[in-house]
């Protein structure tokens, strides 16, 4: 079953604006990737948090996290047309040994 | 080298037909996986490798045979597959499989079509 839930499940911007896309979670994490997926390729990693950091950057990637709400954020700024993907959230909980993918946001830049 | 591949790109295939997929990566990892993903959802795990000993397998039905020859290939061998099996296959793998999960790296997948 889904770990992860996504909103928006879709958001469409105009470039340059900001993409904010959310990620909840079940039970308590080891840490939380996010994936970026272009139609029909591979998943393409981003960015991992552990449980005990707060805040990550990564070029125009800022990812929040928040264990007492169990919840992710990803943040695009300044986004490009070539940002169009889906994204995924993957959280790796318990002694699961695996990755277990939230139900994804799919972003579309307008140009 | 931080790449997979895999092949074929895209697979067509009858219900009574055997057919397989491969999965390479160099970059030492010692993890391999296979997901499935149907359109508009997300992956989901069919099996790990780890050490090339199948550690994980998700209830996976036996016309999905799994096969880890050595530390760089993983095969998907298919048998009597239905319709519902068609989707995108994903190979993916990252340095090991330990108490939390590393970052993954994925191929590009195969697009199988069952018909």
């Amino acid at each position: 079953s889904q770990q992860g839930e996504e909103d928006p499940q879709a958001l469409s911007i105009q470039e340059g604006e900001n993409a904010t896309m959310n990620c909840s979670y079940k039970t308590s994490i080891n840490n939380l990737q996010w994936y970026r997926q272009n139609s029909g390729r591979g998943l393409v990693h981003l960015i991992l948090i552990r449980s005990n950091e707060r805040e990550k950057h990564s070029g125009r990637l800022r990812v929040t996290l928040d264990t007492s709400k169990k919840s992710s954020s990803l943040l695009i700024t300044a986004s490009r047309a070539a940002d169009t993907a889906s994204y995924f959230c993957a959280t790796d909980f318990g002694s699961a040994r695996q990755l277990t993918f939230g139900s994804g946001t799919q972003l579309t830049v307008l140009p | 080298d931080t790449e997979v591949t895999q092949t074929p790109k895209h697979l067509v295939m009858g219900m009574t037909n055997k057919k397989s997929l491969k999965c390479e990566q160099h970059m030492g990892h010692r993890a391999m996986y296979w997901y499935k993903q149907k359109a508009k959802k997300p992956p989901e795990l069919m099996f790990v490798y780890s050490y090339e000993k199948l550690s994980i397998n998700e209830s996976v039905p036996s016309r999905f045979s799994p096969e880890c020859p050595n530390s760089s290939l993983l095969n998907l061998h298919l048998h009597a597959l239905q319709p519902e099996d068609s989707a995108l296959y994903l190979c993916a793998s990252s340095q090991t499989v330990g108490r939390t999960q590393e970052t993954q790296y994925f191929g590009p997948g195969t697009r199988l079509l069952v018909l």
